[in-house]
């Protein structure tokens, strides 16, 4: 039972080029949610999806795409990618809506580098 | 908007010392509350989390954390931190509009000095 994964664990870009992070999950978890953590603001929500086929956009979604094709799969897209995409991104998933209250498990994160 | 606040970006503690993180959130509604840890080069773990019930909770490692309703605070406690509790401390609060993703703090740091 590997949790939440993500790949690359690493990767660097130039301005303009594109790329997608993958995370899975081996929980059968509904909920699924991209995050990237900035020196001193926190994680903030880029987008999320509630379950197959459905994705939504959360605080900071400019320039990012997502696709939940599968429920074990949460893709992450940069499109263009710019400078103040630099940053470490992390996956999490979480159960059914019935439990609501249930807790978010997290991936080891993508540490990216846009030059 | 809901928000939430941590008072302290970084923290430094000799070992022994006792440790209180402070937090609070804006939302006018029921709440749920965690506090997660993120080890230097690790991923987030859960600490503890408040849903409903005794406003003391107990999490992993010797933590703990007190829902004050009145004062919108969720702040962390600890009796005696170790070199190991190095890490950043972040807040957290449920947002049901928006999937239930967590709406975090902007973490503390806190440093153990052996």
């Amino acid at each position: 039972n590997a949790g939440v994964t993500q790949t690359p664990k690493f990767r660097v870009l130039k301005t303009g080029q594109s790329m997608t992070l993958l995370c899975a999950q081996d929980m059968n978890h509904e909920y699924m949610y991209w995050y990237r953590q900035d020196p001193g603001m926190g994680l903030r929500l880029i987008h999320y999806s509630v379950g197959e086929g459905t994705t939504a956009k959360g605080e900071v979604p400019d320039g990012y795409n997502v696709s939940r094709l599968k429920k074990q799969n949460f893709l992450l897209g940069l499109e263009s990618a710019a400078p103040s995409q630099t940053s470490v991104y992390f996956c999490a998933s979480s159960r059914d809506s019935s439990g609501i209250t249930d807790t978010q498990y997290f991936g080891p994160g993508t540490r990216l580098t846009v030059l | 908007a809901q928000s939430v606040s941590q008072h302290n970006h970084h923290v430094i503690l000799s070992e022994a010392a006792s440790l209180e993180l402070g937090c609070n959130y804006s939302y006018g509604g029921t709440v749920n509350l965690f506090w997660y840890v993120q080890y230097p080069g690790q991923h987030l773990q859960l600490l503890l989390k408040y849903f409903s019930g005794d406003p003391l909770v107990k999490g992993i490692k010797g933590f703990e954390a007190e829902f004050i309703k009145s004062k919108f605070s969720f702040n962390l406690r600890k009796p005696s931190v170790q070199w190991s509790d190095t890490a950043e401390y972040f807040c957290a609060v449920n947002v049901p509009n928006s999937g239930y993703a967590l709406n975090f703090g902007k973490g503390t740091s806190l440093l153990v000095t052996p």
